[in-house]
């Protein structure tokens, strides 16, 4: 089946730092992309859209300018928090929507905390 | 805007048992809705995809059901076992939207 994969897997850094998660679909091309963000034991909320080629759609109350994302290519976005904060350790998972058969698939997720 | 609920938040059944897992949704508009798990931690594994254009889809042991006039779908699980403990999440995918989960756990 259909593989999407995040790097890195976990990642710790300090605070004021930035951070790049990146979502590849492995073996589909995905020109919509969708970053979510997980906190302890809540559902996933979506944070915003990333079409390929074009500016990524963020949700009510998502600061754009702190979560930077850029959808490269038809295989790739990047998530960037940047200046990030301990606020914002969560568990961050992308999904990517196939062109053709139009399901979503998920990515296992990125756990960052900020110390 | 869509709203995704799932009800209950919380079950707790013996190994053995069959039991339906309930999602609702307030815009019957949808493309698809998809049922997922999610173990502690980790991230989501598809279980089920159901069509706007389908009734219901069923895979081993899972049956999940679509009725878009209601706005619910239901997820079933048959002979339940402790590996199926989990939380279980449903999405319309749309809208990108998903409930609160429900977390089963079924005791051996």
């Amino acid at each position: 089946g259909a593989v999407v994969s995040q790097h890195p897997s976990w990642v710790i850094c300090k605070s004021g730092t930035s951070v790049k998660i990146e979502c590849r679909s492995l073996d589909f091309q995905a020109t919509t992309m969708f970053w979510y963000r997980q906190f302890p034991k809540q559902s996933l909320m979506l944070m915003a859209t990333s079409n390929e080629g074009s500016k990524a759609t963020y949700e009510q109350g998502v600061e754009k300018d702190k979560f930077l994302i850029n959808h490269a290519s038809l295989t790739l976005s990047t998530l960037t928090v940047t200046s990030a904060h301990p606020e914002d350790s969560s568990f961050y998972i992308c999904s990517a929507r196939d062109v053709s058969s139009y399901e979503q698939y998920f990515g296992p997720g990125t756990r960052l905390t900020v110390t | 805007k869509q709203e995704v609920t799932q009800i209950p938040a919380a079950l707790s059944v013996p190994e053995g048992e069959n039991l339906v897992l309930n999602c609702s949704f307030t815009d019957s508009a949808i493309y698809n809705l998809q049922w997922f798990r999610q173990d502690p931690g980790k991230g989501l594994t598809s279980l089920l995809l159901i069509q706007s254009s389908q009734r219901e889809q069923t895979s081993g042991r899972l049956n999940a059901s679509l009725d878009k006039s209601s706005g619910r779908s239901t997820l079933y699980i048959a002979a339940s076992q402790p590996g199926d403990s989990a939380t279980y999440l449903c999405a319309v995918l749309n809208d990108m939207r998903f409930g609160a989960g429900t977390r089963l756990t079924v005791k051996p």
